[in-house]
């Protein structure tokens, strides 16, 4: 399996931009996160899937934000419009259900800047 | 105050020095305790995982955990070029625990 797989890895926007990212869990995962990276905040959690449903939304930031997960192998997360302070790594990972982090995969990352 | 801290590093060692990495928590339920390495421009990949208190071992790699100090190490052995990277610590309520609240993580350069 070729793990994770996101994209683009790297996106240059302009601010009030839409900006689309996407990801492809590993096969059989039932679990999908997205995470946000910064220097200032770190690793943090922003939506968390379970089977295509989303659990638990808690850390998206603001409405500007949204993630979908129309099936098992794809997912994406929205950004409309994009803002300077959106600029981040964000990152998927997928883990078997109930598996909890022990088993979780992370992908490379798409490098978000937004000007 | 955060929920985990983490020493911010950065840290530079030469080659064969022991690499010591540690995080304290402020919540005494969690459960269990990881850490993850992440390679410039890459993703966080899972390193080791402890459950409760004590030491685990795996190669040259140590982790520490001592629940009623709420203090977890990282020991790293005989370090070598090739583990220059990103330390986070992690922990958890179970193990199968979504939420994971991550430290900010050091930077370790380790030099030939």
């Amino acid at each position: 399996d070729a793990g994770v797989i996101q994209s683009p890895r790297h996106e240059v926007t302009e601010m009030g931009q839409e900006v689309t990212l996407r990801c492809k869990p590993i096969s059989g995962h039932n679990s999908l996160f997205w995470y946000r990276q910064t220097m200032m905040r770190g690793l943090e959690l922003l939506i968390y899937f379970n089977n295509n449903v989303p659990i638990d939304d808690s850390g998206m930031p603001e409405d500007r934000f949204s993630a979908k997960m129309p099936n098992a192998s794809f997912s994406t997360l929205k950004i409309q419009p994009s803002e300077p302070r959106d600029s981040a790594v964000y990152f998927c990972a997928s883990t078997p259900f109930g598996r909890g982090h022990t088993e979780a995969f992370f992908g490379q990352g798409t490098r978000l800047t937004v000007v | 105050q955060k929920e985990v801290e983490q020493d911010p590093g950065p840290l530079s060692v030469p080659e064969g020095a022991i690499v010591s990495l540690n995080c304290t928590y402020s919540n005494s339920a969690f459960q269990y305790f990881m850490w993850y390495r992440q390679y410039s421009r890459k993703g966080p990949e899972l390193l080791m995982y402890t459950y409760s208190s004590g030491n685990k071992e795996d190669g040259r790699f140590t982790a520490q955990v001592d629940k009623s100090s709420k203090y977890i190490s990282l020991f790293i052995r005989d370090s070598q070029p090739s583990d220059s990277a990103t330390y986070l610590c992690a922990m958890s309520l179970s193990s199968n625990d979504y939420k994971l609240s991550f430290g900010a993580g050091t930077t370790v350069t380790v030099r030939a």
